[in-house]
């Protein structure tokens, strides 16, 4: 148990549709950062949240956007639905006390997303 | 730009035998860490073992052990005594020095199968 929950654990939508992805980072932890994982694939970085704003961003267009609130739990917001956005998307939390490149992110068991 | 590579889709090993799955990665960043993380069907993603680029001795947790060649670019991950339950998929990750704080790369992963 790592201490990060997501919610929901499935979904399903239609294409065009939007749709939010929450996320409750680990006691103690003020980053959360957001991947998303297709089928076969390693998860790919959408974009991390420190101090309530957007701190880096993968190669993922506008449509993905994102919330971190002052308890540190975040948000994940995907507008105007693609088949190719059904994924596993992660969230991952850490701290920001730790050097950069061992930043050690914990993460939640995903949201699974089926767009039809 | 940072790069990770598995090259072994699938490895199978006997129960209490030991397996070592691969990972190179390409980089030009001389602060770097490099993580190994294990995830189950269920979906979460559970961090390993760290290893940064300037720690002089090979990681080591429990029965898993990195063994980091840094002038080749590799950092093998050696499960020791294998268990039924180390069959899922493991993937190799890195972060650099910067502002992102830990951002992961991964590899594609390596599925493992434990047989008794």
């Amino acid at each position: 148990e790592t201490g990060v929950t997501q919610s929901p654990t499935h979904l399903i939508k239609t294409r065009g549709q939007q749709v939010t992805l929450r996320c409750s980072s680990q006691s103690g932890h003020n980053t959360v950062s957001w991947y998303q994982q297709a089928l076969g694939q390693g998860p790919q970085f959408i974009f991390q949240y420190y101090r309530e704003e957007e701190n880096g961003r993968g190669n993922f267009p506008p449509r993905f956007s994102g919330l971190q609130f002052p308890n540190y739990s975040s948000e994940l917001n995907v507008n105007a639905l693609e088949l190719d956005d059904s994924a596993l998307y992660l969230c991952a939390s850490s701290h920001d006390r730790a050097r950069i490149a061992k930043n050690i992110q914990y993460f939640g068991a995903g949201t699974r997303l089926s767009v039809l | 730009a940072q790069k990770i590579t598995q090259t072994q889709p699938g490895m199978f090993v006997q129960e209490k035998e030991a397996v070592t799955l691969d990972c190179t990665y390409d980089t030009s960043d001389p602060s770097y860490g490099l993580f190994w993380y294990k995830q189950p069907s269920s979906g979460e993603m559970i961090f390993l073992i760290y290893q940064g680029s300037y720690d002089q001795q090979n990681a080591t947790e429990g029965r898993y052990s990195l063994n980091f060649q840094k002038a080749r670019k590799s950092a093998n991950l050696v499960i020791s005594a294998s268990q039924l339950g180390d069959s899922a998929m493991y993937f190799c990750a890195m972060t650099k020095s910067g502002s992102t704080l830990g951002r992961l790369y991964f590899g594609r992963g390596t599925q493992l199968t434990v047989w008794p």
